[in-house]
């Protein structure tokens, strides 16, 4: 499977822990994506990376977050002293950055997070 | 943050039946795409549609691009039961992150 992969693909949890989450894109793919979900909305947008380089952070990400792509393929996502408010599905996607096409998007399964 | 708009929430249709859904904004976007989800998993890549008044089949899934670059449509033909799930629109400004709608649930009948 040469899909986009995410480790876990669950996490429970104590509020005030630390955790981190790994995702694997497309192996020919240059971008990757964090999104996050909750239940009822649709992904919203959190960072993204252009090879190593972390090109735009939303505001929703605040300091307890922060994401890492060190060799330019995998990337990790960290939420430092995790809130209820943090308990959602964190989306990965992968895209190979082509002006001709429009930057389709593919996601990975995701990993849940509940915070106890 | 900006979403785009899907109406209505939930849709409910008779197996064998087409259905439509569509998708506005009040921006504009120079790429729009259709995902499926389903409970549990990531949204998988539909349809996407890279130019205005652009049509694009898939199977029997029919998206469009809106002329005026702020709204897409999807047509589902001849739905049939693996046809449940979430459907959600999304679009792309300048090559980067995508906004997404919130979804529409889509149930089959037998």
């Amino acid at each position: 499977d040469t899909g986009v992969s995410q480790d876990p693909r669950h996490k429970i949890t104590k509020r005030g822990q630390n955790v981190t989450f790994r995702c694997d894109p497309i192996s020919e793919h240059n971008r990757l994506y964090w999104y996050r979900q909750t239940l009822g909305q649709g992904p919203e947008f959190l960072t993204y990376f252009q090879n190593e380089a972390q090109l735009e952070k939303s505001r929703l990400l605040s300091d307890r977050f922060s994401a890492e792509r060190p060799k330019g393929s995998f990337s990790t996502l960290e939420i430092q002293r995790t809130e209820q408010g943090d308990s959602a599905m964190y989306l990965c996607a992968s895209s190979s950055y082509d002006i001709s096409k429009g930057n389709e998007q593919f996601f990975g399964p995701g990993t849940r997070l509940t915070v106890l | 943050g900006q979403q785009l708009n899907q109406s209505p929430q939930s849709m409910f249709i008779q197996e064998g039946e087409d259905v439509s859904m569509n998708c506005t904004s009040s921006s504009i976007f120079n790429t729009w795409l259709w995902y499926k989800q389903d409970p549990g998993e990531g949204p998988v890549l539909l349809i996407a549609l890279y130019k205005a008044g652009e049509l694009t089949s898939n199977g029997r899934l029919t998206a469009q691009f809106g002329i005026t670059r702020k709204d897409s449509f999807l047509n589902i033909s001849a739905s049939i039961p693996s046809d449940v799930g979430i459907y959600f629109c999304a679009g792309l400004w300048a090559n980067s992150k995508l906004t997404f709608g919130k979804g529409i649930t889509l149930s089959v009948r037998p």
